[in-house]
C-alpha cells in the first residue's frame, strides 16, 4: 500500500509555455499533498500544503499565481507552473499523507517518484 | 539559525562499520519526527519514524532527545548499499508544517 505516482515523471518545455505535473495516490485516499521543489545537491523546500477541496497553502516566497495547485479529489492534486523559465527547472516532488486507512500511518508522507522539470 | 540541521558530510565509512547520525531542531514545538533516506536523484523514502522511547529496526536505531533538541540514526554493520542521503524531517502544529534538514551523505567504501 501507500502508492503515490507522479506523471510526467520528466518534461523539457520552451520558456514561456506551462506545465502541468500529476500526483495521484494509487491506492489510499488524501485529504493532504504536498509539494516539493529540491534543486541540485540542496534538500527539499517545501512549496506549498494542498487539500483537497480548499485552496492551497503556499510557503513564503512561493508564488501562488506562477505555482497552481489543485486538488479535486482525494487521490489527485495538480501543479502546473505558469510560464515557465529556466529558474524554474528542478526536481519537483509530491507526497501525500497517509490518510484515514486503518493500514497507514497518517502521519507519514509517502512521496511520488518525482518529475524533473527543464525548462530552455 | 535553521530550523533542522543536519552535518552534510560525506561520511565515508567501510563496509561493517557503525555510524551514526545527528540532527538538530530548533522550535521545542515540534512533535514527529522522521528519517528519510533519498537515493540520488530519486524520491525520498521514509526509513523509520522516530519515537520518544527510541525504536530499532533491524540495523537502524533511531532516537529522539527534547531535551537537547536532536535526533539520532545510527546504522550498524554499514552495508554498500546504505549509500545515500539521510534526510531528517520535523513536523510541528496541526498544520503539519513539515520542514527537511538538508542531509547528510554516506558512502560505504568496500
Amino acid at each position: 500500500g501507500a502508492v503515490v505516482s507522479q506523471h510526467p515523471s520528466w518534461v523539457i518545455c520552451k520558456s514561456g509555455t506551462s506545465v502541468k505535473i500529476e500526483c495521484r495516490s494509487l491506492d489510499f485516499q488524501a485529504t493532504t499533498m504536498f509539494w516539493y521543489r529540491q534543486f541540485p545537491k540542496q534538500s527539499l523546500m517545501l512549496m506549498a500544503t494542498s487539500n483537497e477541496g480548499s485552496k492551497a497553502t503556499y510557503e513564503q516566497g512561493v508564488e501562488k499565481d506562477k505555482f497552481l495547485i489543485n486538488h479535486a479529489s482525494l487521490t489527485l492534486s495538480t501543479l502546473t507552473v505558469t510560464s515557465a523559465h529556466p529558474e524554474d527547472s528542478s526536481f519537483y516532488i509530491c507526497s501525500a499523507l497517509g490518510g484515514t486507512s486503518g493500514s497507514l500511518d497518517t502521519d507519514t508522507q509517502y512521496f511520488g517518484p518525482g518529475t524533473r522539470l527543464t525548462v530552455l | 539559525r535553521k530550523e533542522v540541521e543536519q552535518d552534510p558530510g560525506p561520511f565515508n565509512v567501510p563496509e561493517g562499520a557503525t555510524v551514526a547520525f545527528n540532527c538538530t531542531y530548533s522550535n521545542s514545538a515540534s512533535q514527529s519526527f522522521f528519517w528519510y533516506r533519498q537515493d540520488c536523484r530519486k524520491e525520498p523514502k521514509l526509513l523509520m519514524s522516530v519515537y520518544s522511547s527510541g525504536n530499532e529496526d533491524g540495523r537502524f536505531t533511531a532516537q529522539l532527545n527534547r531535551a537537547s533538541q536532536y535526533i539520532s540514526l545510527l546504522i550498524r554493520d554499514s552495508k554498500l548499499s546504505d549509500s545515500a542521503t539521510y534526510l531528517c524531517v520535523v513536523k510541528r502544529g496541526g498544520y503539519q508544517k513539515v520542514t527537511f534538514g538538508t542531509g547528510t551523505k554516506l558512502q560505504v567504501i568496500p
